[in-house]
């Protein structure tokens, strides 16, 4: 079936670096990718959409020189978290609509959670 | 803005018992209802989903119903076993394009 892939699945960065996080969808195209964003015991953000070929779309209140989404291709987002701080630290989940299953019907991947020092 | 409210925030149920969790939505809009069931560490799954044309839909020990007048959805568990025990997430659509936003989810415990 169709599957989203997240790299990395863990990553621990210093204060002030900048951590790229990879969302690929396995073997289906995906024109559409969702970010969210999940704090521990908490419910999934939606923080952006993210659109092949032109910019993303940020949901209110999320940073876009912040968290700066590339989607080069049809199978590939990418979220880069910039001059991250402790506050970023959290679960950061892509999602892509699923091929053939009607609209709205979503995919996830299995997530990336982001420390930082 | 559009919202999803959900209740319980945590559920205990003994096995072998039912689990019922509700959900509100905001956005008359709204067509699409996915439930995604999430275990610890992991992205969350679509277990079941119903569109605003129908009442009701049923998979095995899982069923959705939607009340589209008064803007509830819930979600049914019968039978419920140890590997139920996860959060469950009710969510819907808003605006165009595949966008969903979630409730805030509910902590399935199921008791031996």
């Amino acid at each position: 079936g169709a599957v989203v892939s997240q790299h990395p699945s863990r990553v621990i960065c210093k204060s002030g670096t900048s951590v790229k996080i990879e969302c690929r969808s396995l073997d289906f195209q995906a024109t559409t990718m969702f970010w969210y964003r999940q704090f521990p015991k908490k419910s999934l953000m939606l923080m952006a959409t993210s659109n092949e070929g032109s910019k993303a779309t940020y949901e209110q209140g999320v940073e876009k020189d912040k968290f700066l989404i590339n989607h080069a291709s049809l199978t590939l987002s990418t979220l880069t978290v910039t001059s991250a701080h402790p506050e970023d630290s959290s679960f950061y989940i892509c999602s892509a609509p699923l091929p053939r299953a009607g609209a709205n019907v979503l995919t996830f991947g299995a997530g990336s959670r982001l420390t930082v020092l | 803005g559009e919202n999803v409210e959900q209740h319980p925030s945590t559920l205990s149920v003994q096995e072998g018992d039912s689990a019922v969790i509700k959900c509100t939505y905001s956005d008359s809009a709204s067509n699409y209802f996915p439930w995604y069931k999430q275990e610890l560490g992991k992205g969350p799954q679509l277990i079941i989903d119903i569109r605003s044309n129908v009442g009701e839909k049923k998979d095995q020990r899982i069923a959705v119903t939607l009340n589209k007048t008064a803007k509830h959805f819930s979600l049914h568990i019968t039978e419920t076993q140890p590997e139920d025990s996860a959060v469950y997430f009710c969510a819907a659509s808003v605006g165009r394009g595949d966008k969903i936003i979630f409730g805030k989810g509910t902590r399935l415990h199921i008791l031996p």
